[in-house]
């Protein structure tokens, strides 16, 4: 059973227009989401990220929305840029019940985007 | 050397080959993960190290082994591999949150492995 899904395998957006990536979650338990960006033959590259008090954080061109009642977050890029163009992951994670404190991550299949110039 | 590194970049090798992967990480973090990334698929978690202490070991087949020297330093031992095990492995580090950690995993680049 996926606990964090991306339903869109790929997204494509002109430049300058905004760019909207979904994510939906299923376990209630998840209190902090994160958003990676991954290039090719690259690692994945935090982006950005939400702590579940919060529905809302900025950072430049990128924003996460947190719609807890639905399970739902989203990445916002405004504008998009043909360098945005890579691999879009969400993650969640959850303070584990069993009292350890590191950070264990649950990830979707990724999005990948395109930006065209 | 900055972030998190890993070595070797691309690996190619045979079912009955012993190699094994390196991660460094250069953060100050104090927890140590191994990730499996196959075509299609979510990052999979393979293993966990806090503190130097395997923590999470989720359902590997015996044939990956991690070890975990110091803070800094993550292997993973391979051994009698099978062609399905070709995936993308990625080493990630990050502070926990009792040490004001948020959870932000910090990757290494990956190694390409490809078993023949």
């Amino acid at each position: 059973d996926q606990q964090v899904k991306q339903n869109s395998p790929s997204l494509s957006v002109q430049e300058g227009r905004i760019s909207i990536l979904n994510c939906d979650y299923t376990n209630s338990m998840f209190d902090y989401f994160l958003w990676y960006k991954k290039y090719p033959a690259e690692g994945p590259t935090f982006l950005i990220s939400i702590s579940s008090i919060k529905d809302k954080n900025e950072d430049g061109r990128f924003t996460v929305f947190l719609n807890k009642s639905a399970k739902h977050l989203s990445l916002h890029i405004v504008p998009s840029q043909p360098g945005d163009s890579a691999v879009y992951f969400c993650a969640a994670s959850e303070w584990d019940a069993g009292g350890t404190s590191y950070g264990k991550l649950t990830f979707g299949q990724g999005t990948i985007l395109t930006v065209h110039p | 050397e900055t972030g998190v590194t890993q070595t070797p970049r691309h690996l190619v090798m045979g079912m009955t080959n012993k190699k094994s992967l390196k991660c460094e990480q250069h953060l100050g973090h104090n927890a140590m993960y191994w990730y499996k990334q196959s075509a299609k698929k979510p990052l999979e978690l393979m293993f966990v190290y806090s503190l130097e202490e395997r923590v999470e070991n989720n359902s590997v087949p015996s044939r990956f082994s991690p070890e975990c020297p110091n803070s800094s330093h993550l292997f993973l031992h391979l051994h009698t591999l099978q062609p399905e095990d070709s995936a993308l492995y990625l080493c990630a580090s990050s502070q926990d949150r009792t040490s004001g950690g948020l959870n932000e995993q910090f990757f290494g680049p990956g190694t390409r492995l490809t078993v023949l």
